[in-house]
C-alpha cells in the first residue's frame, strides 16, 4: 500500500530553468513532509522539510509547496544545477502515530547543461 | 565530525542463511532507524531502536530483528534469507526518536544468492 506516491520517475531540465518535482499521499494523517536527494552510493541526504502547518517553505534554491486539500506537495528548484542532477525522494510521517517515514518511489532528475 | 557509518558496505549471502549488518549512529544521535531500499523502490521503514528497544516497527516480518547497544550503535538480523531480502539496508540516526534530523549512512548492499 503506497502511501506516498512520485508518479514521475524521472525528469529532464536545462541548466538554469525550474524544476518541479511532484509527489501525491493518500494518508490524511500525515502532518510533515519531507525532501531527500540521493546520489549513487550515497545515503539520501535530508533537503527540505514542510510542516502541515504551513503551505510553503524556503531554503535558497528550493521551496517546497503544500496543498493539504489536494495531497499534493512539490518541490521547486530555482535556478536548475548539473549538481542537482540525482534521484530525489519525498517522504512523509505521522507524528502522533508512529516514528517512521514513508516514502515515495523517488524521481530522478537530470539537469543538463 | 563522522557521519552514519554501516558496515559492510557489500554483502553476498546465500538462501537461508542469516546475516548480520551493523550501524554507527552520527556523533550526538540516540535513535537508529532501519530502512530497507528494493530496485527501483523507495526505502521501506523495517524498524526504530532508541533506548535499546524496539520503539516501531514496519511491516516486516520476524525473521528481521534488531538490537541497540549502550554505546547506541545497532544490529539488524536477517535470519532465514530469501532471495527477495536482496536490497540495499539504510540506517539513520536522529535525536530523540525524531524524523527529522535524520542522518543516512550510505547503505549496506546485500545480495541473495
Amino acid at each position: 500500500d503506497q502511501q506516498v506516491k512520485q508518479n514521475s520517475p524521472s525528469l529532464s531540465v536545462q541548466e538554469g530553468r525550474i524544476s518541479i518535482l511532484n509527489c501525491d499521499y493518500t494518508n490524511s494523517m500525515f502532518d510533515y513532509f519531507l525532501w531527500y536527494k540521493k546520489y549513487p552510493a550515497e545515503g539520501p541526504t535530508f533537503l527540505i522539510s514542510i510542516s502541515s502547518i504551513k503551505d510553503k517553505n524556503e531554503d535558497g534554491r528550493f521551496t517546497v509547496f503544500l496543498n493539504k486539500s489536494a495531497k499534493h506537495l512539490s518541490l521547486h528548484i530555482v535556478p536548475s544545477q548539473p549538481g542537482d542532477s540525482a534521484v530525489y525522494f519525498c517522504a512523509a510521517s505521522a507524528q502522533n502515530s508512529g516514528y517512521a517515514l514513508n516514502f515515495g518511489k523517488g524521481t530522478s532528475l537530470l539537469v543538463t547543461p | 565530525d563522522a557521519g552514519v557509518t554501516q558496515s559492510p558496505t557489500h554483502l553476498i549471502k546465500t538462501r537461508g542463511q542469516q546475516v548480520t549488518l551493523r550501524c554507527s549512529p552520527k556523533s550526538g544521535h540516540d535513535t537508529v532507524s532501519w530502512y530497507q531500499q528494493a530496485l527501483g523502490q523507495g526505502p521501506q521503514f523495517i524498524f526504530q531502536y532508541y533506548e535499546e528497544e524496539e520503539r516501531q516497527r514496519g511491516n516486516f516480518p520476524d525473521r528481521f530483528s534488531g538490537h541497540q547497544f549502550p554505546n547506541y550503535s545497532s544490529e539488524l538480523n536477517v535470519n532465514a534469507l530469501l532471495l527477495g531480502d536482496s536490497a540495499l539496508y539504510l540506517c539513520a540516526s536522529s535525536l530523540g526518536g525524531r524524523t527529522y534530523g535524520y542522518t543516512f549512512g550510505s547503505g549496506t548492499r546485500l545480495t541473495v544468492v
